[in-house]
């Protein structure tokens, strides 16, 4: 069965520093990849999409790469805030546009 | 936000009652999609619609119903609702297109099943 795998535990990073999240996945082929954020209490909001010939993405101080090789995905934020502090969801792009989510990464930026 | 209300926000109810949740949307997004979210098991899909009276299943369908009667909402079903369906849901919208497809999700409906 398809299965998203995302490092369910919490990354704490320092103000400042380059924030590194996992996406694996497998049994699955996209044609893209998704990253969202989700803050407590809200629903999740997109930020960046991959194709799966594109190996890397950029907008602002977050990059995304995606090795369909490795089926593998790395979303990076740098120079990270505070305000970064929040859960990023993975999503691989199936059929009918649906959605299949990995279980996130809570992020914790500190002073 | 993108033009996406659920409604009610927060829902109380008693077991083996039905309960309807709306999804609400002035994008005239073809796609809605409803989703479940769990600790431990992310996010789910429950049904999604393609189009108007246009719908099929997800994930983990099983006790829920759904139905497209107009492009702008979205309702799901608990026929009878347990407690294993206490959950948050949330309502997503797209407009496929070739670029890739991003969603839009609601604010979420918090239901507790007691």
């Amino acid at each position: 069965s398809q299965k998203i795998e995302q490092n369910s535990e919490a990354l704490n990073i320092q103000e400042g520093k380059t924030a590194t999240l996992t996406c694996n996945y497998t049994n699955y082929s996209p044609a893209y990849l998704q990253w969202y954020r989700q803050d407590p209490g809200r629903g999740p909001v997109f930020l960046l999409l991959i194709r799966e010939n594109e190996k890397e993405k950029r907008k602002e101080r977050l990059k995304v790469t995606f090795d369909t090789t490795l089926k593998q995905s790395l979303f990076h934020i740098t120079a990270s805030q505070p305000a970064d502090s929040a859960t990023y969801l993975c999503a691989l792009t199936g059929t009918a546009s649906k959605l299949t989510f990995g279980t996130g990464t809570r992020l914790q930026v500190t002073l | 936000d993108a033009g996406i209300t659920q409604s009610p926000r927060h829902k109380v109810t008693e077991t083996g009652t039905p309960v309807t949740l709306r999804c609400h949307q002035t994008e005239n997004h073809r796609y809605m999609y409803w989703y479940r979210q769990d600790p431990g098991h992310g996010l789910r899909l429950i049904h999604y619609s393609y189009g108007v009276k246009d719908t099929d299943k997800g994930e983990v369908s099983d006790g829920y119903s759904v139905s497209r009667s107009k492009t702008e909402d979205f309702l799901l079903t608990l026929e009878s609702a347990t407690s294993s369906q206490t959950s948050v849901y949330f309502c997503a919208i797209s407009e496929p297109g070739q670029g890739g497809t991003e969603a839009f999700f609601g604010q979420g409906t918090r239901l507790t099943v007691v």
